[in-house]
Parts: structure tokens; sequence; C-alpha cells
């Protein structure tokens, strides 16, 4: 049975870097054919896709992030990453890590349950 | 400015049926499912539709959903308490390459 779970620090001073990362059981993240996600929340707003890697190591981004984005993934430890540089206060929200396959959502994959990221000096 | 559309806001009594609309472009919506998103406060979005009108097991059969060509809908009948939450409609755009979700809308039940 798949499971998320997103670890990082809570806060992130503004112009530094946040990192995230999610960690699979159930599965790995070398496993054809989904690709794993990430998806932020700002506090009291939508959810926001912010990009996706490809089991075969292939990212896409949001267009709306593409620069500041990178996600990877690491199979020898069964998770993957996320890494947002140059954060201010507008990337303060819930993030959350889910899995997929090609422009579908599984609706047996739970998501993650989210961890809060506070940018803040 | 999300790019799809949904009403901030619905609301019905007990026992009514309420209906959340998606608008979209023949580059999302028009060309792929659409799935919709339930979010309690707190906790993290689950599938409540997907593939336009599937229902995941254990979502109820007031529960549906429907998509005609660049616009969908989640209905639910015969309301609950328990149904109150966030709903958010998803989809893939395939001009800009990427997920795209609606603004979210408020279901409260009075």
């Amino acid at each position: 049975q798949l499971q998320l779970q997103e670890s990082g620090p809570g806060l992130v001073k503004p112009s530094e870097t946040l990192s995230l990362r999610c960690t699979v059981s159930g599965d790995s993240v070398d496993s054809s054919p989904y690709y794993w996600a990430w998806i932020r929340q700002a506090p009291g707003r939508g959810l926001e896709w912010m990009g996706s890697i490809r089991y075969t190591g292939t990212p896409y981004y949001n267009p709306s992030l593409r620069g500041r984005v990178t996600i990877s993934l690491d199979t020898s430890k069964s998770h993957f990453s996320l890494r947002l540089p140059s954060v201010t206060a507008a990337d303060t929200a819930v993030y959350y890590c889910a899995r997929h396959i090609k422009k579908q959502w599984v609706p047996a994959d739970p998501w993650g349950q989210g961890t809060l990221v506070t940018v803040s000096s | 400015q999300s790019v799809l559309t949904q009403p901030p806001s619905a609301s019905g009594t007990a026992g009514q049926r309420v209906t959340i609309s998606c608008s979209g472009s023949s580059s999302n919506i028009g060309g792929n499912y659409v799935y919709w998103f339930q979010q309690f406060p707190g906790t993290a979005p689950k599938v409540c539709i997907y593939r336009d009108e599937q229902r995941p097991s254990g979502v109820p059969d007031r529960f549906s959903g429907s998509r005609s060509g660049t616009s969908a809908s989640l209905a639910i009948g015969g309301l609950r308490p328990e149904d109150e939450a966030d709903y958010y409609c998803a989809t893939w755009d395939d001009s800009l390459s990427a997920w795209v979700f609606g603004g979210g809308t408020k279901l409260t039940v009075l």
C-alpha cells in the first residue's frame, strides 16, 4: 500500500533555498509507469502543481515556476526531492507530494499528509 | 488566476442537490479527463471523481461527475453535513504541459 511522507525544515529564511523530501513506501520511485509530483497550497488558497518527475528521471515543471524549481529522484533510497531557491513569503505553503500516471491521477493513491513551510526571517 | 474557473462558494440544505461547475478550454478540459478532489480542513485532498464521472471505492453514489466540451461539473445529491468541504477540479493542460487546478469551491451545508 502506497504511503508518502514529506519531510524538511518548517521555517526557511527569505532568499534561501527550500528543500523537501518525499519518502515513498509501498513502491519504488523507479516503478513504471509512475510520475512523482509536488503540489503546494498557500494558506487559504487553492492547489498549485509545481512539477512532476517521471520514473525515468525526466522532470516536468509548472511553467510559472520554471527556472526556480528542481525535482529529483533518489532510486537507491526510494525518495524524491524538491528544491526551490530564492524563496520569498509567497512560497509559504503546505507542500504535498503525490503519485500519478501520465495525465491521470490514480484515485486509490493517497497524497502525503503535507508539510507546512513558512518563509520568514 | 487559475486556469480552470470554479465558483468560490456553493451551498445547500441537507437533502438538496448542489452542482459545482468547472470551466476550462480546449487545451485542458476539452481534451483530457477531469478529476475532482475533496479536501477537509487540515487534510490532504482526495479524489472523489476520476476520469470525468467515475467514483472511487468508498465515495457515495450521491457524488457524480460529468464533462461536456470545455466544462465539467460535480453534482452532490442528498447533501449531508459531512459533505461540507473544499472541492477542486483538475485536469492536464496540453498547451502548458502542466496539471491545472480550479481555484476551489467551498461547499457549505446549511
